[in-house]
């Protein structure tokens, strides 16, 4: 079935950054674009941007412009998320998921990747 | 501060039936779908409801979503043990050009 399998946990410094990545299986990589969301410890959800693969453009929330990038590798069906700077707030549960190429507006979330925690210690 | 605006926290007995409100504004829901997501404990989300009222397959005909102005509502009837979860309202916000969601309704099943 179509799954996402996302890299493993990170630790990370203050002030480091942080990649993720997120390897889509059972589908076409290029014909869905990906969502990035994060989840603060006991927190909601938080959406951070959206990658599409077949063409690279991207789009992000304007919270996280110039500290997040994301970016793709078609060739091994993989989409990456780096968050640079990184702030004790930054620790989080990070989630790739699946959408449509349509506009951000008429997509949806499916399916979710297992998630990735990021912790931000000194 | 989310958003979009849920209730923290439901409950319901076995078989009962329960609503979670969404409340938001002419950006968000008032202009756009509304989507519902299901979080159990120590899992991902998973999609429940999209485009207001639409299933995807898989999910019980006892998930039903309705939507009116600003507002929005998911309702589960005949409650189980099994659906005791966090439940996250989502719309696409023109305003923000951003997705936003609820803060999330935790269900407890008594």
């Amino acid at each position: 079935q179509v799954q996402l399998v996302q890299s493993g946990a990170e630790v990370k410094k203050p002030g480091a950054s942080v990649k993720v990545s997120c390897r889509a299986s059972e589908y076409t990589f290029s014909d869905y674009c990906i969502h990035w969301v994060r989840q603060a410890p006991g927190q909601g959800l938080e959406w951070m941007g959206w990658i599409n693969p077949k063409s690279g453009g991207r789009d992000y929330a304007q919270k996280f412009q110039g500290r997040v990038t994301m970016t793709r590798d078609t060739s091994i069906s993989t989409a990456y998320m780096e968050v640079s700077r990184l702030r004790y707030d930054d620790t989080a549960m990070y989630y790739c998921a699946r959408g449509t190429l349509r506009p951000p507006k008429y997509n949806w979330f499916d399916p979710w990747g297992q998630g990735t925690l990021v912790t931000v210690s000194s | 501060q989310s958003v979009l605006t849920q209730p923290p926290s439901e409950s319901g007995t076995p078989g009962q039936r329960v609503t979670i409100s969404c409340s938001g504004s002419s950006p968000n829901i008032g202009s756009n779908y509304v989507y519902w997501y299901q979080q159990l404990p120590g899992t991902a989300p998973k999609l429940l409801i999209y485009r207001n009222d639409q299933r995807p397959s898989g999910v019980p005909d006892r998930f039903s979503g309705s939507k009116s102005g600003t507002s929005a509502s998911l309702a589960i009837s005949g409650l189980r043990s099994e659906d005791e979860a966090d439940y996250y309202c989502a719309a696409w916000d023109d305003s923000l050009r951003a997705w936003v969601f609820g803060g999330g309704t935790k269900l407890t099943v008594l």
